[in-house]
């Protein structure tokens, strides 16, 4: 199975301020990686699909990059509702996997 | 508006059984593939299952192959998760999913606890 890696495991900004996510994968998944948010409490939300597109009604501050191994979500100015959980996942061969999370914290 | 609303879930024991279900509504539900996620206590998402808009096609992770059986009934707009032979490490919140785009997941259900002890 692909793993997905992704660093770091927490991230401290401010609001504001650029995020810079990332999610490395074990071998190549050409650009069919996601992007969610989760909140505490709440089910995840499709932000990003096939590395760079974003999803309905996502804002244009979320951006993604990246094909191959190693890609990229970018929040390009935090706003306060900003601060979540962020995972990627692959969707290779009808084995889907999850990276572990990053935790984007209010510094 | 899309909905999925998961029931079933409770307290069961270690090698015991429970069947999840998830009504759906708002969309053409036969023309999408669906997909169970579970979330543990305090940790990340894993993928569980998926079954093809037909039902024709399962796929399943390797931590839940031969005890966990997805299907989905397209005339009831209701989809399934039998799960046999539980175990402590089976305990999570389970998530409803619609696929999207052969492989996303664009909504969600807001999940049903599966908790597994003695």
């Amino acid at each position: 199975d692909i793993v997905l890696t992704q660093s770091p495991a927490t991230l401290s900004l401010s609001p504001g301020e650029r995020a810079t996510l990332s999610c490395r994968a074990s071998q190549s998944v050409s650009s069919y990686l996601a992007w969610y948010q989760q909140k505490p409490g709440q089910a995840p939300r499709l932000l990003i699909y096939d590395a760079s597109n974003r999803a309905t009604g996502i804002p244009a501050r979320f951006s993604g990059s990246g094909s191959g191994t190693d890609f990229t979500l970018t929040i390009s100015s935090l706003e306060p509702e900003d601060f979540a959980v962020y995972y990627c996942q692959q969707r290779s061969n009808w084995q889907y996997t999850f990276g572990q999370g990053t935790k984007l914290e209010i510094k | 508006e899309v909905q999925l609303l998961e029931s079933g879930g409770g307290l069961v024991q270690p090698g015991g059984s429970l069947r999840l279900s998830c009504a759906a509504s708002g969309f053409t539900f036969s023309s999408y593939a669906m997909n169970w996620v579970r979330q543990a206590p305090g940790k990340g998402l894993e993928w569980v299952s998926v079954v093809t808009a037909s039902g024709g096609n399962t796929y399943y992770a390797d931590s839940v192959k031969g005890r966990f059986t997805i299907s989905r009934d397209n005339s009831k707009n209701t989809l399934y998760l039998q799960m046999n032979s539980l175990r402590a490490e089976d305990t999570a919140v389970y998530y409803c999913a619609k696929g999207w785009a052969l492989g996303y997941f664009d909504c969600w259900g807001q999940g049903t606890l599966v908790t597994v002890s003695s």
